[in-house]
């Protein structure tokens, strides 16, 4: 079983709608969670953080932490053609980040 | 502040060559990283430092990789000699302890 676990993708939402993007980890002993965003050909660019269990809102984003399930989440409100990207999941145990394969996301017009 | 540096950003080299990745992390940062990103096997962290120290290099493939960082401004990822499954794009990442972590634009390593 991987660490950090993503639905490959793709993803594809229409504009304007609802985006919700699903990851599990493992290591009970997790003790934080990120969102990251990866344009084509880009580093990935940190978008969303949540520590503790429950929903934490910026913006048109929403991460959702469940820890008894060893699950996150992240919603994107309004999507728009511009959030079409990868989006990783990451989980920090320690002071080591590890990553999920990523989601790839296209917004549809 | 200018983020994580990183050099070059494309890299073109045959098999056998000695490859060297640059780094420049956020100052004020303590903790160093270093990631390889491939297609079939994501973002995979190779090694990293604190205070300048190597701290974990499990993931670090086989003897041909090595990784120093002589001072808070600076670290450096070598491969010797380089070969074709080398080829990937290495980013460098640093943060502050308990903090977000930031990446640099990475270096495209193509290894012929």
């Amino acid at each position: 079983q991987k660490e950090v676990e993503q639905n490959s993708g793709p993803l594809s939402v229409p504009e304007g709608a609802i985006a919700s993007l699903n990851c599990t980890y493992s290591d009970r002993g997790s003790q934080s969670f990120f969102w990251y965003r990866q344009y084509s050909g880009k580093s990935p660019e940190l978008i969303m953080s949540i520590y503790s269990n429950g929903d934490k809102e910026d913006g048109r984003f929403t991460a959702q932490l469940n820890k008894a399930s060893q699950y996150v989440s992240l919603l994107i409100r309004d999507s728009q053609p511009s959030d079409s990207a990868t989006y990783l999941c990451a989980v920090r145990v320690n002071e080591k980040l590890t990553f999920g394969t990523g989601t790839r996301l296209t917004i549809i017009p | 502040d200018a983020g994580v540096i990183q050099s070059p950003r494309h890299e073109v080299t045959e098999m056998g060559q000695e490859v060297t990745l640059r780094c420049k992390p956020i100052s004020g940062h303590d903790y160093l990283f270093w990631y390889r990103q491939t297609m079939m096997r994501g973002l995979e962290l190779l090694i990293y430092f604190n205070n300048n120290v190597p701290i974990d290099d499990s993931g670090m493939p086989e003897d041909r990789f090595s990784a120093k960082m002589p001072n808070a401004s600076f670290s450096t990822l070598k491969i010797q000699p380089s070969e074709p499954r080398d080829s990937a794009v290495y980013f460098c990442a640093s943060r502050a302890k308990g903090l977000e972590q930031f990446f640099g634009p990475g270096t495209r390593l193509t290894v012929l």
